[in-house]
């Protein structure tokens, strides 16, 4: 069963504490993505990565960052948390088209409910 | 980049009615879409998925949806609603291979 795991499914912080968020998947896939989701909006994409060290930001970066160092792993960073990036984050990852798959999807954690006081 | 669209915000259709939810994409050249469920405080969990094959495609839960490419649409349907269905749906494509754009979603509301 394939499966993207992330650490936290709540979480409640302080203004200006760095937060971190971590996801692993069990899959080898290529890819992996950092989404925030908010009512009425949508899922509106951070950052993501195609490789181990390599990352591009999304829509949204401004306020953020990540970490890829395994490529299992990848972390988003909130560096100084406010009250606005109170959010439901959502990792997902896929296979990379053009990489011998046939098709793609994205595979999705659970999801952290982040609320920052 | 990618837009998609997904006309209503909330649908409401009664037990055993026909759930009809409408997603169009802004691609000249076809992508591949996506449709995904959410249920409260879940992640999003893969409905369908068109990939330039049958332009009708099955999922599960009963769920199917047609590929237009004359209409840039592709909507979401499933003959008869059951109250386990209310939910919130997200339909998406892939962005020219390199990640996906997701509409704004669609809240379902199924009423006894």
């Amino acid at each position: 069963d394939v499966k993207v795991t992330q650490s936290s499914r709540y979480l409640v912080k302080r203004t200006g504490e760095k937060v971190f968020l971590e996801c692993v998947q069990d899959m080898d896939h290529e890819n992996m993505f950092w989404y925030r989701q908010d009512p009425g909006l949508g899922l509106r994409l951070i950052y993501f990565s195609y490789d181990v060290k390599m990352k591009e930001k999304g829509d949204i970066p401004e306020g953020y960052s990540v970490s890829r160092e395994k490529k299992e792993r990848f972390s988003l960073i909130l560096e100084s948390a406010s009250t606005n990036q109170t959010s439901m984050y959502l990792c997902a990852s896929s296979t990379r088209l053009g990489q011998g798959a046939l098709d793609t999807e994205a595979f999705f954690g659970q999801g952290t409910r982040l609320t920052v006081v | 980049a990618q837009s998609v669209t997904q006309l209503g915000s909330h649908v409401s259709v009664s037990e055993g009615a026909l759930v009809l939810l409408r997603c169009n994409y802004s691609s000249s050249v076809p992508p591949y879409l996506f449709w995904y469920v959410q249920y409260p405080n879940q992640g999003l969990q893969l409905l369908l998925k068109y990939t330039s094959a049958a332009t009708l495609v099955k999922g599960i839960n009963g769920f199917e949806a047609e590929f237009k490419k004359s209409e840039t649409s592709f909507h979401l349907t499933k003959p008869s609603a059951h109250m386990s269905d209310a939910a919130e749906y997200f339909c998406a494509s892939d962005n020219y291979g390199q990640n996906f754009v997701f509409g704004p979603g669609t809240r379902l509301s199924v009423l006894p």
